[in-house]
């Protein structure tokens, strides 16, 4: 049982490159998530995703695109990076609405130079 | 959304109890009161949550003071691995998202 898996775990980009960062839960999860945390700040949450089909956004969603594939799996796209986005950007999954707890990945550690 | 209040920083002995503090005045009548941390290089993981009553489970206990505008989360026995950082969030039952605040970060001397 992995629980909440992302990759890659580190990535270095160039200003102006695109990449897809992916999230994939195998507790049967309704709810999924991405944050990004900026060194010595807290999480701030990106997108989420009640359900398959269906994302909305959160604090601070310029910049990215979410797309929840099935209820397995979200993934996270930077179409054109920027230094701003150089983060730790974490992914997070939860049965659904009603109060259980949120299960966490390990993190992804980007750098945009 | 309601918004919570907590220290920046705290100290704690090892093997001593820890009381963490977080003020919600502005809290409603749906809100769950969630604790999460973040130990270091890790992401964040579930502590406790409550509603109304006070709340245990094998990390913490959870003690909500009667009018709701407070709470705080006790490490019964604080060891070096709770170096972390806490945060109370709030979340309205039947909501969905999760939104963290600045946390405390808490510091074990041994």
């Amino acid at each position: 049982n992995a629980g909440v898996t992302q990759t890659p775990k580190f990535q270095v980009l160039k200003t102006g490159q695109s990449m897809t960062l992916q999230c994939a839960q195998d507790m049967n999860h309704n709810s999924m998530y991405w944050y990004r945390q900026d060194p010595g700040m807290g999480l701030r949450l990106i997108y989420y995703s009640a359900s398959e089909g269906t994302t909305d956004k959160g604090e601070v969603p310029n910049g990215y695109n979410v797309s929840r594939l099935n209820k397995r799996e979200f993934s996270l796209r930077l179409e054109s990076a920027a230094p701003s986005q150089t983060s730790v950007y974490f992914c997070a999954s939860k049965w659904d609405r009603t109060n259980t707890e949120a299960f966490f990945g390990q993190g992804t550690r980007l750098t945009v130079v | 959304d309601a918004k919570t209040t907590q220290p920046n920083s705290m100290e704690s002995n090892e093997e001593e109890p820890v009381h963490l503090p977080c003020n919600h005045s502005t809290i409603s009548g749906t809100d769950y009161i969630h604790w999460y941390r973040q130990l270091p290089s890790q992401g964040p993981e579930y502590v406790i949550h409550g509603l109304t009553s006070n709340v245990n489970n094998r990390m913490a206990s959870l003690a909500i003071a009667e009018d709701r505008k407070s709470s705080t989360l006790i490490l019964h026995r604080a060891t070096l691995r709770d170096a972390a950082v806490y945060y109370c969030i709030l979340i309205p039952n039947r909501d969905d998202k999760i939104i963290f605040g600045k946390g405390t970060r808490l510091h074990i001397l041994p």
